[in-house]
């Protein structure tokens, strides 16, 4: 029962560096998320997925891009790190219909220097 | 805009009853969430309310009032373990979950 699973867990950068935070999900969802969480602030959501090979922008999604190339697999990108997406970084899946609950993975904990 | 209100910290003692306020201002209303997360953990579903009422569920239940816009959740017979933070969450008219900035629980022996 792995659920969600995100990779790495910890990682620091440089400013300008790229990276890629990989989500892994076993439980056939339609739907991804990425979030962010910063102190004091609510979740806010990056991208989404509504099925495999289709992504759209959330809130916050400006120096960031995704891929979902398989259902089971959510990816989000840093091309060029900046110090202000020093984050927590959440993926979430669900089954599709609106009271389906998201599924978190445990977070990845991200700090550019 | 659209905006989510939670107390920002609560405290209350083992055994007692507390209720964790939320209050929301949002484009549509498509049903309201509430996520317990402990410290350094992920968010982990606890309700889902989308009519009004009472929902319960155990020791947890969560109240919704559409026209007030405002829901909470009570929590009975308080437990150490459930120190964490609450998370408020109503899906707009998007279909996007609006999160607020949740409520940090501590537990008192």
């Amino acid at each position: 029962n792995a659920g969600v699973t995100q990779t790495p867990k910890f990682r620091v950068l440089k400013t300008g560096q790229s990276m890629t935070l990989l989500c892994a999900q076993d439980m056939n969802h339609e739907y991804m998320y990425w979030y962010r969480q910063d102190p004091g602030m609510g979740l806010r959501l990056i991208h989404y997925s509504v099925g495999e090979g289709t992504t759209a922008k959330g809130e916050v999604p400006d120096g960031y891009n995704v891929s979902r190339l398989k259902k089971q697999n959510f990816l989000l990108g840093l091309e060029s790190a900046a110090p202000s997406q020093t984050s927590v970084y959440f993926c979430a899946s669900s089954y599709r219909g609106i009271h389906q609950p998201q599924h978190f993975g445990d977070g990845t904990r991200l700090s550019i220097l | 805009g659209q905006n989510i209100d939670q107390p920002t910290e609560m405290t209350a003692t083992e055994g007692a009853i507390v209720q964790i306020n939320c209050t929301y201002q949002t484009s549509g209303f498509n049903g309201l969430f509430w996520y317990q997360q402990h410290a350094g953990e992920a968010p982990t579903f606890l309700s889902y309310n989308v009519l009004d009422g009472l929902e319960e569920k155990g020791r947890f239940s969560s109240f919704l009032s559409r026209s007030k816009g405002y829901s909470y959740l009570l929590l009975k017979e308080l437990q150490m373990k459930d120190s964490a933070s609450y998370l408020c969450a109503v899906m707009d008219s998007n279909y996007q979950l609006i999160w607020g900035a949740g409520t940090k629980l501590i537990i008192k022996p």
